[in-house]
């Protein structure tokens, strides 16, 4: 079971918009430790997608954003594309355990 | 561009040791934090090791501690990582990863492609 929380997946449309969250708790995201999100796509190493909650890495899409609140997290993807399908992981920092820690993947679907 | 390959992984029976390494390329290797992440094939990330960008700073995930060691080499662009009394579950493909700053406890913006590790009789 991950320490950050994730659904396991979400679908849309293309076209559409999809938000991806990612729980955690007084330990990580509640402490105020920054959230990265990456996308695996099927065969590939993550890529990053935002970092520090809310900041695109050059040559990442406006397309993803991030947003905050409390002990969670959120990523959006509008205007999905087909080759938005993959997997898609937040990360963040715990201090009880010392450890990066990763949500359990949510994989999306664009239908 | 910044490059990271990875290379050492292999089959290795239980109980062995393997050496994995990093070569980085393409940045200032010695102003960054670098990483050890693991995914079983199928799976999700797990972090398994972190180290500062001079090495005065390590972590470990509590599944490795104790049996794997995180080290690098600043004059070679290098980055290792010991991993002794491996078992089973340690079967992964093993990605190398560059971190956002100097601190280990941050993400990270580039990942090699990873080299498989086979734990097995």
């Amino acid at each position: 079971q991950s320490v950050l929380t994730q659904p396991p997946s979400v679908s849309g449309a293309p076209g559409q918009r999809v938000t991806i969250s990612c729980t955690g708790s007084s330990s990580n995201i509640g402490a105020g430790f920054d959230v990265h999100w990456y996308q695996q796509l099927p065969g590939s190493a993550p890529r990053l997608l935002v970092y520090g909650n809310t900041n695109r890495p050059s040559g990442v899409p406006d397309r993803f954003s991030g947003s905050e609140s409390g002990t969670s997290t959120s990523l959006a993807i509008t205007g999905l594309q087909a080759e938005d399908e993959a997997n898609y992981y937040c990360q963040s920092y715990d201090s009880s355990l010392s450890v990066w820690v990763f949500g359990g993947g949510t994989q999306l679907t664009v239908l | 561009e910044v490059q990271l390959v990875e290379s050492g992984g292999g089959l290795v029976q239980p109980g062995r040791s393997l050496r994995l390494s990093c070569a980085a390329s393409g940045f200032t290797f010695d102003d960054y934090a670098m990483h050890w992440v693991r995914q079983v094939p199928g799976k999700g990330l797990e972090w398994v090791s972190g180290i500062s960008w001079n090495s005065g700073s390590m972590g470990y995930a509590e599944s490795v501690r104790g049996r794997f060691f995180i080290s690098r080499d600043n004059a070679k662009n290098s980055l290792h990582l010991e991993m002794d009394s491996l078992r089973a579950e340690d079967t992964a493909f093993y990605y190398c990863a560059k971190g956002l700053s100097r601190s280990h406890f941050y993400g990270s913006d580039y990942w090699g492609q990873g080299t498989l590790v086979t734990v097995s009789s």
